[in-house]
Protein backbone atom coordinates (compact mmCIF):
# COMPACT_ATOMS: atom_id res chain seq x y z
CA UNK A 1 0.00 0.00 0.00
CA UNK A 2 1.87 3.80 -1.39
CA UNK A 3 -1.27 5.48 0.50
CA UNK A 4 -0.52 8.78 1.57
CA UNK A 5 -3.80 10.40 2.77
CA UNK A 6 -4.67 14.39 3.28
CA UNK A 7 -7.24 16.34 5.10
CA UNK A 8 -9.36 18.47 4.37
CA UNK A 9 -9.53 18.36 0.24
CA UNK A 10 -10.54 21.71 0.41
CA UNK A 11 -10.35 24.71 2.89
CA UNK A 12 -11.14 28.54 2.97
CA UNK A 13 -10.24 30.56 5.35
CA UNK A 14 -9.52 34.23 6.48
CA UNK A 15 -6.28 36.22 6.99
CA UNK A 16 -7.00 36.06 10.94
CA UNK A 17 -8.12 32.30 11.00
CA UNK A 18 -6.27 29.39 12.32
CA UNK A 19 -6.36 26.54 10.69
CA UNK A 20 -4.36 23.19 10.66
CA UNK A 21 -3.53 20.47 7.73
CA UNK A 22 -3.21 16.80 8.65
CA UNK A 23 -0.82 14.35 6.61
CA UNK A 24 -0.74 10.56 7.43
CA UNK A 25 1.02 7.50 6.11
CA UNK A 26 1.15 3.84 6.70
CA UNK A 27 4.26 2.76 4.75
CA UNK A 28 6.74 3.06 7.81
CA UNK A 29 8.22 5.72 6.08
CA UNK A 30 10.77 7.79 8.31
CA UNK A 31 10.87 10.93 6.44
CA UNK A 32 7.73 13.49 5.45
CA UNK A 33 7.61 16.33 3.48
CA UNK A 34 5.41 19.29 2.74
CA UNK A 35 5.19 20.93 -0.52
CA UNK A 36 3.18 24.41 -1.88
CA UNK A 37 2.21 23.68 -5.64
CA UNK A 38 0.97 26.81 -7.85
CA UNK A 39 -0.96 25.93 -10.81
CA UNK A 40 0.55 24.08 -13.66
CA UNK A 41 3.98 24.58 -11.80
CA UNK A 42 6.23 22.19 -10.09
CA UNK A 43 5.99 21.46 -6.04
CA UNK A 44 8.26 23.78 -4.20
CA UNK A 45 9.67 21.97 -1.08
CA UNK A 46 8.88 23.57 2.17
CA UNK A 47 9.85 21.18 5.55
CA UNK A 48 11.12 17.61 5.34
CA UNK A 49 11.07 15.79 8.98
CA UNK A 50 13.08 12.89 9.15
CA UNK A 51 12.61 10.43 12.21
CA UNK A 52 10.33 13.42 13.90
CA UNK A 53 12.76 15.65 13.85
CA UNK A 54 12.86 18.95 11.50
CA UNK A 55 15.79 18.13 9.32
CA UNK A 56 14.88 21.03 6.33
CA UNK A 57 13.34 23.81 6.71
CA UNK A 58 13.29 25.98 3.50
CA UNK A 59 13.12 28.96 4.46
CA UNK A 60 9.39 29.56 5.02
CA UNK A 61 7.62 31.91 6.65
CA UNK A 62 6.71 31.63 10.16
CA UNK A 63 2.78 31.55 9.93
CA UNK A 64 3.35 28.13 8.76
CA UNK A 65 4.22 26.28 11.02
CA UNK A 66 4.83 21.98 10.86
CA UNK A 67 4.34 19.10 13.34
CA UNK A 68 5.65 15.54 12.99
CA UNK A 69 3.56 13.73 16.22
CA UNK A 70 4.41 10.60 15.35
CA UNK A 71 6.12 8.77 12.70
CA UNK A 72 3.06 8.44 10.41
CA UNK A 73 1.23 11.41 11.27
CA UNK A 74 2.20 15.01 9.95
CA UNK A 75 0.34 18.64 10.50
CA UNK A 76 0.97 21.71 9.25
CA UNK A 77 -0.68 24.67 11.26
CA UNK A 78 -1.37 27.92 9.53
CA UNK A 79 -1.83 31.00 10.76
CA UNK A 80 -2.67 34.62 9.67
CA UNK A 81 -1.87 33.41 6.02
CA UNK A 82 -2.16 36.17 3.06
CA UNK A 83 -3.56 35.59 -0.09
CA UNK A 84 -0.36 34.68 -1.97
CA UNK A 85 -0.30 31.49 0.34
CA UNK A 86 -3.50 29.92 -1.80
CA UNK A 87 -2.12 27.01 -3.43
CA UNK A 88 -2.39 23.15 -3.17
CA UNK A 89 -0.49 21.89 -0.47
CA UNK A 90 1.12 18.32 -1.24
CA UNK A 91 2.51 15.73 1.58
CA UNK A 92 4.95 13.31 0.48
CA UNK A 93 6.79 9.83 2.50
CA UNK A 94 9.49 8.31 1.71
CA UNK A 95 12.12 5.41 3.20
CA UNK A 96 14.76 6.66 5.01
CA UNK A 97 18.34 4.95 5.66
CA UNK A 98 18.73 3.92 9.08
CA UNK A 99 21.30 6.70 10.43
CA UNK A 100 24.25 4.91 10.79
CA UNK A 101 23.70 2.30 7.77
CA UNK A 102 25.65 4.01 5.18
CA UNK A 103 23.22 1.83 2.59
CA UNK A 104 22.52 2.91 -0.62
CA UNK A 105 18.55 3.14 -1.20
CA UNK A 106 16.45 4.80 -3.79
CA UNK A 107 14.18 7.26 -1.56
CA UNK A 108 11.02 7.91 -4.17
CA UNK A 109 8.94 9.74 -2.73
CA UNK A 110 5.16 8.90 -2.90
CA UNK A 111 3.13 11.93 -2.55
CA UNK A 112 -1.01 12.59 -0.89
CA UNK A 113 -3.73 14.05 -3.12
CA UNK A 114 -2.97 17.50 -1.56
CA UNK A 115 -5.23 19.88 -0.02
CA UNK A 116 -7.01 23.03 -2.01
CA UNK A 117 -6.47 26.20 0.18
CA UNK A 118 -8.05 29.65 -0.59
CA UNK A 119 -7.26 32.44 1.63
CA UNK A 120 -9.59 35.10 1.45
CA UNK B 1 23.45 23.12 -7.31
CA UNK B 2 21.58 20.65 -9.53
CA UNK B 3 19.39 21.52 -12.09
CA UNK B 4 16.82 20.20 -14.66
CA UNK B 5 15.43 21.51 -17.52
CA UNK B 6 12.34 19.99 -19.39
CA UNK B 7 12.54 22.13 -22.83
CA UNK B 8 8.88 21.32 -23.82
CA UNK B 9 5.83 23.20 -21.63
CA UNK B 10 3.20 21.90 -23.85
CA UNK B 11 2.65 18.30 -26.46
CA UNK B 12 0.12 16.51 -27.54
CA UNK B 13 -0.43 13.22 -29.11
CA UNK B 14 -2.70 11.20 -30.91
CA UNK B 15 -4.38 7.79 -29.08
CA UNK B 16 -2.28 4.89 -29.61
CA UNK B 17 0.86 6.80 -30.91
CA UNK B 18 4.14 7.15 -29.36
CA UNK B 19 5.56 10.42 -27.51
CA UNK B 20 8.87 11.16 -26.02
CA UNK B 21 9.17 13.87 -23.32
CA UNK B 22 12.69 15.32 -22.72
CA UNK B 23 14.28 16.18 -19.46
CA UNK B 24 17.82 17.66 -18.74
CA UNK B 25 19.94 18.01 -15.63
CA UNK B 26 23.17 19.51 -14.52
CA UNK B 27 24.90 18.16 -11.70
CA UNK B 28 28.65 17.51 -10.49
CA UNK B 29 27.50 14.61 -8.52
CA UNK B 30 28.10 10.98 -9.60
CA UNK B 31 25.78 8.97 -7.43
CA UNK B 32 21.99 10.53 -8.05
CA UNK B 33 18.49 8.93 -9.19
CA UNK B 34 15.79 10.26 -11.82
CA UNK B 35 12.18 10.44 -11.73
CA UNK B 36 9.46 10.87 -14.04
CA UNK B 37 5.83 11.69 -11.86
CA UNK B 38 2.73 12.20 -13.54
CA UNK B 39 0.12 14.63 -12.36
CA UNK B 40 -3.53 14.60 -13.84
CA UNK B 41 -5.45 17.38 -13.84
CA UNK B 42 -7.02 15.35 -10.58
CA UNK B 43 -3.86 16.49 -9.00
CA UNK B 44 -2.51 13.18 -7.28
CA UNK B 45 1.24 13.13 -8.07
CA UNK B 46 2.35 9.83 -9.32
CA UNK B 47 5.44 8.57 -9.32
CA UNK B 48 5.78 6.73 -13.24
CA UNK B 49 9.51 5.52 -13.20
CA UNK B 50 12.72 5.69 -11.46
CA UNK B 51 16.39 5.33 -12.63
CA UNK B 52 19.08 5.17 -10.88
CA UNK B 53 22.37 6.57 -12.08
CA UNK B 54 24.73 3.90 -11.46
CA UNK B 55 22.66 1.29 -13.71
CA UNK B 56 23.29 1.45 -17.29
CA UNK B 57 20.00 -0.43 -18.47
CA UNK B 58 17.02 1.96 -18.77
CA UNK B 59 14.09 1.40 -16.82
CA UNK B 60 10.62 0.12 -18.44
CA UNK B 61 7.35 0.05 -16.92
CA UNK B 62 4.91 -1.36 -18.93
CA UNK B 63 4.32 1.47 -21.65
CA UNK B 64 6.75 3.86 -20.45
CA UNK B 65 10.22 3.62 -20.71
CA UNK B 66 13.29 6.02 -20.03
CA UNK B 67 16.23 6.67 -22.26
CA UNK B 68 19.14 7.60 -19.94
CA UNK B 69 22.24 9.09 -21.61
CA UNK B 70 24.24 9.82 -18.07
CA UNK B 71 27.12 11.38 -20.23
CA UNK B 72 24.81 13.97 -21.99
CA UNK B 73 22.90 13.95 -18.78
CA UNK B 74 19.67 13.62 -20.61
CA UNK B 75 16.48 12.01 -19.51
CA UNK B 76 13.69 11.39 -21.92
CA UNK B 77 10.39 9.28 -20.94
CA UNK B 78 8.58 7.30 -23.77
CA UNK B 79 5.63 6.38 -23.88
CA UNK B 80 3.68 3.93 -26.09
CA UNK B 81 0.41 2.94 -27.35
CA UNK B 82 -0.62 6.54 -25.00
CA UNK B 83 -4.36 6.19 -23.58
CA UNK B 84 -6.66 9.04 -22.78
CA UNK B 85 -5.58 8.71 -19.33
CA UNK B 86 -2.05 9.84 -19.66
CA UNK B 87 -3.17 12.85 -20.18
CA UNK B 88 -1.25 14.86 -17.67
CA UNK B 89 1.50 17.30 -15.85
CA UNK B 90 4.76 15.24 -16.14
CA UNK B 91 7.75 16.07 -14.13
CA UNK B 92 11.58 15.30 -14.35
CA UNK B 93 12.73 15.00 -10.81
CA UNK B 94 16.33 14.45 -9.62
CA UNK B 95 17.60 13.26 -6.17
CA UNK B 96 20.98 13.03 -4.22
CA UNK B 97 21.91 9.36 -3.86
CA UNK B 98 21.17 8.75 -0.05
CA UNK B 99 17.77 10.75 -0.10
CA UNK B 100 16.82 14.51 -0.01
CA UNK B 101 15.59 17.15 -1.44
CA UNK B 102 13.70 16.67 -5.38
CA UNK B 103 14.51 18.88 -7.61
CA UNK B 104 11.60 19.19 -10.19
CA UNK B 105 11.59 20.48 -13.34
CA UNK B 106 9.08 22.57 -14.86
CA UNK B 107 6.88 19.94 -16.05
CA UNK B 108 5.31 19.11 -19.12
CA UNK B 109 1.56 19.03 -19.99
CA UNK B 110 0.91 15.97 -22.50
CA UNK B 111 -2.74 16.02 -24.33
CA UNK B 112 -3.31 12.77 -25.29
CA UNK B 113 -6.37 13.19 -27.99
CA UNK B 114 -8.93 10.87 -29.54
Amino acid sequence: DTEVTQTPKHLVMGMTNKKSLKCEQHMGHRAMYWYKQKAKKPPELMFVYSYEKLSINESVPSRFSPECPNSSLLNLHLHALQPEDSALYLCASSQDAPRDSGVWSSYEQYFGPGTRLTVT
Amino acid sequence: AQTVTQSQPEMSVQEAETVTLSCTYDTSENNYYLFWYKQPPSRQMILVIRQEAYKQQNATENRFSVNFQKAAKSFSLKISDSQLGDTAMYFCAFMKGQGGKLIFGQGTELSVKP
